[in-house]
């Protein structure tokens, strides 16, 4: 299978606490994307790195990528409440070994607690 | 509101019955999609429509049947479906990847589908 695999499963911290999530793929990507659901709710595009990038920034979301690891990052600063969700890494492997579309994981459920 | 739109958010059907799903985006995209979410599970990617034409359909049951009549819109036709299949099923649209190289996704709400 060619989809990312997060780790960990679940992860529960406390407000102001960093909160880092790990994305581990099997293949050469042209980039790596992370996303975020809601409960019962539909995925939202966070941020994107490309297989060329080590390292990106947006707003508290810090991604790394190792791709000699063929693994990813996310880093959730000073988390907040509004944090909690699931966390989902996608991997596009377009014209390498892939179909059109990207590969999605089984998610990180984070919990941030007051 | 992302700009894609689901409907229904609900639906509790019998094994028997025909029912469809409905997606659009507004988003002035071309390429869509429809993944299903069960529990415990990757997201698992059932078709791809891209310039209305499908360019992947990933060994999905006949008993779900694609449609797109253009690039605004998306449906998904249930018929006699099994216990199993009851998930969130998620729409998503994108630019078509002829004009771009990352393929940004742009999900709706999801449809949550309960057979009885």
């Amino acid at each position: 299978s060619q989809q990312g695999e997060e780790d960990p499963q679940a992860l529960s911290i406390q407000e102001g606490e960093n909160a880092t999530m790990n994305c581990s793929y099997k293949t050469s990507i042209n980039n790596l994307q992370w996303y975020r659901q809601n409960s019962g709710r539909g995925l939202v595009h966070l941020i994107l790195i490309r297989s060329n990038e080590r390292e990106k920034h947006s707003g508290r979301l810090r991604v790394t990528l190792d791709t000699s690891k063929k693994s990813s990052s996310l880093l959730i600063t000073a988390s907040r409440a509004a944090d909690t969700a699931s966390y989902f890494c996608a991997t596009d492997n377009f014209g390498i070994n892939s179909g059109y579309a990207l590969n999605f994981g089984k998610g990180t459920s984070l919990l941030v607690t007051p | 509101e992302t700009g894609v739109t689901q409907t229904p958010r609900h639906l509790v059907m019998g094994m028997t019955n025909k029912k469809s799903l409905k997606c659009e985006q507004h988003l002035g995209h071309n390429a869509m999609y429809w993944y299903k979410q069960s529990a415990k599970k990757p997201l698992e990617l059932m078709f791809v429509y891209s310039l209305e034409e499908r360019v992947e359909n990933n060994s999905v049951p006949s008993r779900f049947s694609p449609e797109c009549p253009n690039s605004s819109h998306l449906f998904l036709h249930l018929h006699t479906l099994q216990p199993e299949d009851s998930a969130l099923y998620l729409c998503a649209s994108s630019q078509d990847r002829g004009t771009h190289q990352a393929n940004v996704l742009t999900f709706g709400a999801g449809s949550r589908l309960t057979v009885l």
